[in-house]
């Protein structure tokens, strides 16, 4: 089984709809959590850190279920510019590394 | 501009000659990582670096070193290039690691090893 597993989609919705992607996680000794967004054949960028309360970033809503190890985004209106590829991110080895998933991909369509 | 800058950007070489891809950052961040990203397999972390002189491997460091002199600088060796080492790089830092501080990416080096 993977560290970090995700859909890798393609998710394909229309321009305003609401989208959400979850990322599962094996070990449960992982402290931070993040999205990250990456553009195709560019850099990864993050997006949002993920807290145990959950947080909200504009149309962007992350949150944390730990007991059954899962972190999730929610896109809200989507818009065009929301096509990339979502990267779950979750750290281990006492915070020292990253474990990417695959990534989700999501295709907002006019 | 705060960056991270890799170069080259785009490589093309043959089995078995050295090539180093530099990294350098100039937001004086203390952790530095290299990355590849291969179809079907996302990222994967190759070594890292929590500071001068302090490096560690990572999931995948065969066939890679690293050296960490300068603060700002972090390049990636490949001794004896192999073409399963045809890859997309990335460079990362970061002002430290722990549960809130992001990790900045260089633009990526896209390495053919034929």
């Amino acid at each position: 089984r993977k560290e970090v597993e995700q859909d890798p989609g393609p998710f394909n919705v229309p321009e305003g709809a609401t989208v959400a992607f979850n990322c599962t996680y094996s070990n449960s000794a992982s402290q931070s959590f993040f999205w990250y967004r990456q553009d195709c054949r560019k850099e990864p960028k993050l997006l949002m850190s993920v807290y145990s309360s959950g947080n909200e970033d504009g149309r962007f809503t992350a949150q944390l279920n730990r007991a059954s190890q899962y972190i999730s985004l929610l896109i809200r209106d989507s818009k065009l510019s929301d096509s990339a590829t979502y990267l779950c991110v979750v750290s281990r080895n006492a915070g020292n590394m990253l474990t990417f998933g695959g990534g989700t991909r999501l295709m907002v369509k006019p | 501009e705060a960056q991270v800058t890799q170069n080259p950007r785009y490589l093309i070489t043959v089995t078995g000659k050295k090539l180093t891809v530099t990294c350098s950052q100039n937001m004086n961040h203390e952790y530095m990582s290299w990355y590849r990203q291969d179809p079907g397999l996302g990222l994967r972390q190759i070594y890292y670096s929590m500071n001068v002189e302090v490096t560690d491997k990572g999931d995948v460091p065969e066939g890679y070193k690293v050296s960490r002199k300068e603060k700002r600088n972090f390049p990636l060796i490949l001794e004896s290039p192999s073409p399963n080492q045809t890859s997309l790089y990335f460079c990362a830092s970061s002002l430290q690691m722990g549960l809130t501080y992001e990790q900045y990416f260089g633009p990526g080096t896209r390495l053919t090893v034929t």
